[in-house]
């Protein structure tokens, strides 16, 4: 079964710093990997996936991620924080069955982001 | 317009009781899902429904018990509320199975 660690519960970071949030996944085949970030009180909002191609993926707010096989790792980048991204950022993994169907997605447990004025 | 919807957005009742959550997506998509958020923020999948079909149903008490009318809607009915059963539960759908997952706002559930 796959499984995703983000060893970081809290970061905190000023504003307009660079930011990295670090995510490691679990699977046995090639993983459909995903940022979900959740405001207070908010639902979940896609930040950007990696499917396959290039490594390097651009999403929305200003985010990219790298996918790094040999690491098992899909971190999370952006290159200045502003004080409207604090929130819960989740990493995931969707898993491909061998009937061709996915398992759901797995949660890594968060990583909480404060931003300093 | 409203992606996924969930009614109602907050629900407080009393161990004992039964209550529904319900959701709705007017995106088109085949597959939906119910996850629960825990006090800890900690994001489990309870299940996933395609095209009306029961696909995944994770270790999830058997109070628990999802509906799909037709593949725009999947309701979760909750029987017997025990005071454990408090977390947010999100709705989510997507095209398929393996593609990005749209969330619903979320309901949080208190139970008393």
């Amino acid at each position: 079964a796959q499984s995703v660690t983000q060893p970081d519960i809290h970061i905190t970071v000023s504003e307009g710093a660079s930011l990295e949030l670090r995510c490691n996944y679990s699977y046995g085949a090639t993983p459909y990997l995903f940022w979900y970030v959740q405001s207070p009180g908010q639902g979940l909002q896609l930040l950007l996936k990696y499917f396959s191609g290039d490594t390097l993926v651009q999403g929305i707010k200003g985010f990219e991620a790298e996918f790094k096989r040999s690491q098992s790792s899909f971190n999370l980048r952006k290159p200045s924080v502003h004080w409207s991204d604090a929130a819960e950022y989740f990493c995931a993994v969707v898993g491909v069955n061998s009937g061709g169907g996915a398992d759901g997605l797995t949660f890594g447990k968060g990583t909480h982001l404060i931003i300093q004025p | 317009d409203t992606a996924v919807s969930q009614t109602p957005k907050y629900l407080v009742t009393q161990m004992g009781n039964d209550k529904s959550i319900k959701c709705e997506q007017n995106l088109g998509h085949d597959t939906m899902y119910w996850y629960k958020q825990d006090s800890k923020k900690f994001l489990k999948i309870m299940f996933s429904y395609n095209n009306k079909e029961l696909i995944i149903n994770e270790t999830v008490p058997n109070r628990f018990s999802p509906k799909s009318p037709d593949k725009a809607h999947l309701n979760l009915h909750i029987n017997s509320l025990e005071l454990g059963d408090s977390a947010v539960y999100f709705c989510a759908s997507s095209r398929q199975g393996a593609d990005e997952q749209f969330f619903g706002p979320g309901t949080r559930l208190t139970v008393l």
